[in-house]
């Protein structure tokens, strides 16, 4: 089946530093969804990208599609230790509503 | 909060034994899925329903079932517990908009251990 590759697996970061996750596809993607556990907590969504070559931001979080729609990446910029978590990509898969998750980057920051 | 309940918050029970989760899903959406979260593995999908219907199906085992009732709550069954079956489990729901690709709402999960 499908399989959605997430590197790094760890990242451990001092505040202010920079932070970027990416989540790799063999196969194009039909839209990609970002979520963020923080530590003893659930998924919670962050966001949606569905278009090649698409790019959103939320405040210092910057989400890329790949233009084959077979990559994409979170970027932090200036990272806090409200940042601290564990950043999921997911994929949808065909027509299904069903989504395959990355196995997740997770993010420490030192103040 | 997500708005989606799940209970117990944490089971522990023995090899060999039966539980049922429990999941009810946020007002307005139909759509349940399931979800198995262990340490090395990820979140890794198992069932959806949509409406009481089965919708979709990912590396459920044969031990594991799930059910949506007419009030759109539901139940995921694990029965021949291993010790392996140990994991938080989450819920998650979506909304009814038709679209293909809907944000997931995830329930604040159950830890199940078994010993």
């Amino acid at each position: 089946g499908q399989q959605v590759m997430q590197i790094p697996q760890y990242q451990h970061v001092q505040e202010g530093e920079d932070f970027t996750t990416y989540c790799n596809s063999s196969t194009t993607l039909s839209n990609i969804q970002w979520y963020k556990q923080r530590p003893g907590g659930h998924p919670v969504f962050l966001i949606q990208l569905v278009k090649s070559g698409e790019v959103k931001k939320q405040k210092r979080l910057t989400f890329q599609f790949g233009e084959a729609k077979k990559n994409s990446s979170l970027h932090i910029t200036a990272t806090q230790t409200t940042d601290v978590g564990t950043y999921f990509c997911a994929a949808g898969q065909g027509g299904s509503e069903k989504l395959v998750f990355g196995k997740g980057t997770k993010l420490t920051v030192n103040p | 909060d997500s708005g989606v309940t799940q209970t117990p918050k944490h089971l522990i029970t023995a090899t060999g034994q039966r539980v049922t989760l429990r999941c009810s899903p946020r007002s307005g959406d139909l759509s349940v899925y399931w979800y198995q979260q262990s340490l090395d593995q990820g979140l890794q999908f198992l069932i959806q329903y949509y409406n009481g219907e089965e919708r979709a199906k990912g590396n459920i085992l044969e031990r594991f079932s799930a059910q949506q009732f007419p009030d759109l709550h539901s139940e995921l069954n694990l029965s021949s517990l291993e010790l392996g079956d140990s994991a938080l489990y989450f819920c998650a729901s979506s909304p009814s908009s038709g679209r293909p690709y809907n944000e997931q709402f995830f329930g604040p999960g159950t830890r199940l251990t078994v010993l």
